[in-house]
């Protein structure tokens, strides 16, 4: 059973260019969370996608937008990226109603800088 | 403003002896309480959980203490272990009126157990 997967593991961009990041939740799950860690900080909330929806949002700019397939899938898109912008993006998938209340699995993460 | 706090950037256990993680939070509306552990280049991983309806929860070497009124959790682990030092992540959810919402994290204690 494959666990929650990020692709790409790492990648580089420069001041004002665009990415997007992407992740596929662990069998089973209909809910993606994305978070971006930043050095030396905990896990900060982006949004949450629920069918192909985007369900709560953290208080991050509107450079900062997803996608949800109807796989379940997702993308992160970002935009107009600044350095500030470096940090480990953590996608997160969860069943909506499950029985483990607010158990989200993690993936790897996209570690993503900004030059 | 940090809503989870963990104090202690780093502790630091004999194995076989206890450790024990500290974790303040300010919001009122937190009302189940996660932790989960890091590897290096892995995402986190859940560990064990409690709900503000409880003080309580035990799962094997692992204890979660929690203090509603001084808005206060600890996690005991116990024996230590070498393949418990990891960075340990406090993370705190609000009821919606629905599971899954947005995970807020503190910071992380990173904690080494030697042999």
């Amino acid at each position: 059973d494959a666990g929650v997967t990020q692709s790409p593991t790492h990648l580089i961009k420069t001041r004002g260019q665009q990415v997007t990041l992407r992740c596929s939740p662990k069998s089973g799950h209909d809910t993606v969370s994305w978070y971006q860690q930043a050095l030396g900080q905990g896990p900060q909330f982006i949004f949450q996608y629920y069918e192909e929806e985007e369900r709560q949002r953290g208080n991050f700019p509107d450079r900062f937008s997803g996608h949800q397939f109807p796989n379940y899938s997702s993308e992160l898109n970002v935009n107009a990226l600044l350095l500030g912008d470096s940090a480990l993006y953590l996608c997160a998938s969860s069943l909506l109603g499950g029985s483990s209340y607010n158990e989200q699995f993690f993936g790897p993460g996209t570690r993503l800088t900004v030059l | 403003d940090q809503q989870v706090k963990q104090n202690s950037p780093s502790l630091s256990v004999q194995e076989g002896r206890i450790s024990i993680l500290n974790c303040d939070y300010t919001n009122s509306m937190f009302d189940y309480f996660l932790w989960y552990k890091k590897y290096p280049a892995e995402g986190p991983t859940f560990l064990i959980s409690i709900s503000s309806i409880k003080d309580k929860n035990e799962d094997g070497r692992f204890t979660v203490f929690l203090n509603k009124s001084a808005k206060h959790l600890s996690l005991h682990i116990v024996p230590s272990q070498p393949g418990d030092s990891a960075v340990y992540f406090c993370a705190a959810s609000a009821d919606s009126g629905g599971s899954n919402y947005k995970l807020t994290f503190g910071k992380g204690t990173l904690l080494t157990v030697n042999p």
